[in-house]
């Protein structure tokens, strides 16, 4: 089945605890996208990836990493999380920027 | 950068009624989409609809395109129950960007 799978589906850490949410696809995607989606201001991108090692910045970057060294993970890193990035996590994927999207079941973090 | 702006914000009905939701953008597409999300669940990808497009259909779903206008709509006919859901309209600007979401719109319908 195609799919785009994410893991952990809920998530409760401490401030400064360094965490990573993997996300994996198994339809031979070059496109894999990182999103927060937060009560009032929709879903903003964090990270993009246009391919294996090429990686970019969404609208809101600040306090994430991401690695792309395989075409189906796509890890995002939270290296000291601190509150503000309690949110619902979702990793996306398609075969290209402008094609439309296959979403992960989400991530639900909460850092305290 | 929001580009995507629906409403209304909120929409209820009647099981059988029609559901119409709009989508307004600033600068000019390649492409808008729309998606359905249930409750905090990953979102599903309805309908792609390209510049070039002024309307698609996909079984009870009607996308309208109007360009000049920079707005798009979404026609649920015949809703039901299962159909209450966040919907979203996504814009693509162009090469070298990127896919952005509006703020959706909650749509319940009640049996």
């Amino acid at each position: 089945e195609a799919q785009v799978t994410q893991n952990p589906r809920y998530l409760i850490t401490v401030t400064g605890k360094k965490l990573t949410v993997t996300c994996s696809q198994n339809m031979n995607h070059e496109y894999m996208s990182w999103y927060r989606q937060d009560p009032g201001l929709g879903l903003r991108q964090i990270y993009y990836s246009m391919n294996v090692e090429v990686t970019d910045k969404g609208d809101v970057p600040e306090g994430y990493k991401v690695s792309r060294k395989e075409k189906r993970n796509f890890p995002l890193i939270l290296e000291s999380p601190s509150p503000n990035q309690t949110s619902l996590y979702f990793c996306a994927s398609s075969h290209g920027a402008n094609e439309k999207l296959f979403f992960g079941s989400g991530t639900q973090l909460s850092v305290l | 950068s929001q580009q995507g702006e629906e409403d209304p914000q909120a929409l209820s009905i009647q099981e059988g009624e029609n559901a119409t939701m709009n989508c307004s953008y600033k600068t000019s597409i390649n492409n808008l989409q729309w998606y359905r999300q249930n409750s905090g669940r990953g979102l599903v990808h309805l309908i792609l609809i390209r510049s070039n497009e002024r309307e698609k259909h996909s079984g009870r779903l009607r996308v309208t395109l109007d360009t000049s206008k920079k707005s798009s709509s979404l026609l649920i006919t015949a809703s039901r129950a299962a159909d209450t859901a966040s919907y979203f309209c996504a814009t693509f600007p162009g090469a070298g960007t990127a896919l952005i979401f509006g703020k959706g719109t909650t749509l319940s319908v009640s049996s």
